[in-house]
């Protein structure tokens, strides 16, 4: 079946530094959300890319979306503490069900 | 209400008993999903509720997890004769539609503990 495969499963980072998690598809998706977990949370919806080639940006935190649809990134610059947590990359297949990745959790040394 | 909501929020049972947890959807939306956590793991597709009926039961992981929803709404998970195994967060999310790229929104679990 499909699978998005997500790395790296943890990075650790000093504060200030960037943060890269890395998501690839086996196929092509319709499109790609990214969801942040806490710790001890649960998962908050960041942002969705539909578009082949697409690129958001949140404050820090840039997304993209590549050309064909079966990888996608987020980057955060200049890491705080706040952004400590999991990231989740999904995506849905061509019956709408949403696949995850195993997310990439980050950690902050102060 | 304003989001997702689960009960009990923890529960510890005893293995062999069963165990009922709930899931009430933000008003209005159609999808309910069902997913399992361990402890530092992703998470794990359970079930898919589009309306009253679950078109995918695929990640139910035994014949001994079952799930219902009623009235395009509230929807109980429920364990059979609980192992240890089966200690993990589970969280319930609801979506506008499962027809489309809708975001889900996460309740914010309940944690099963099974001694």
């Amino acid at each position: 079946g499909q699978q998005v495969m997500q790395i790296p499963q943890y990075q650790h980072v000093q504060e200030g530094e960037d943060f890269t998690t890395y998501c690839n598809s086996s196929t092509t998706l319709s499109n790609i959300q990214w969801y942040k977990q806490r710790p001890g949370g649960h998962p908050v919806f960041l942002i969705q890319l539909v578009k082949s080639g697409e690129v958001k940006k949140q404050k820090r935190l840039t997304f993209q979306f590549g050309e064909a649809k079966k990888n996608s990134s987020l980057h955060i610059t200049a890491t705080q503490t706040t952004d400590v947590g999991t990231y989740f990359c999904a995506g849905h297949d061509s019956n709408y069900q949403l696949i995850w990745g195993a997310g990439t959790k980050l950690i902050i040394k102060p | 209400g304003a989001g997702v909501s689960q009960s009990p929020s923890n529960k510890v049972t005893e293995k062999g008993k069963d165990v009922e947890l709930r899931c009430d959807p933000i008003s209005g939306h159609t999808a309910l999903y069902w997913y399992r956590q361990r402890l530092g793991q992703g998470l794990e597709f359970l079930i898919y509720f589009q309306g009253n009926s679950a078109p995918d039961k695929s990640g139910l992981p035994s014949d001994r997890f079952s799930a219902e929803r009623t009235g395009e709404s509230v929807s109980t998970l429920t364990i059979q004769r609980t192992q240890q195994e089966d200690s993990a967060v589970y969280l319930c999310a609801s979506s506008a539609s499962g027809t489309g790229y809708n975001e889900q929104f996460f309740g914010p679990g309940t944690r099963l503990t099974v001694l």
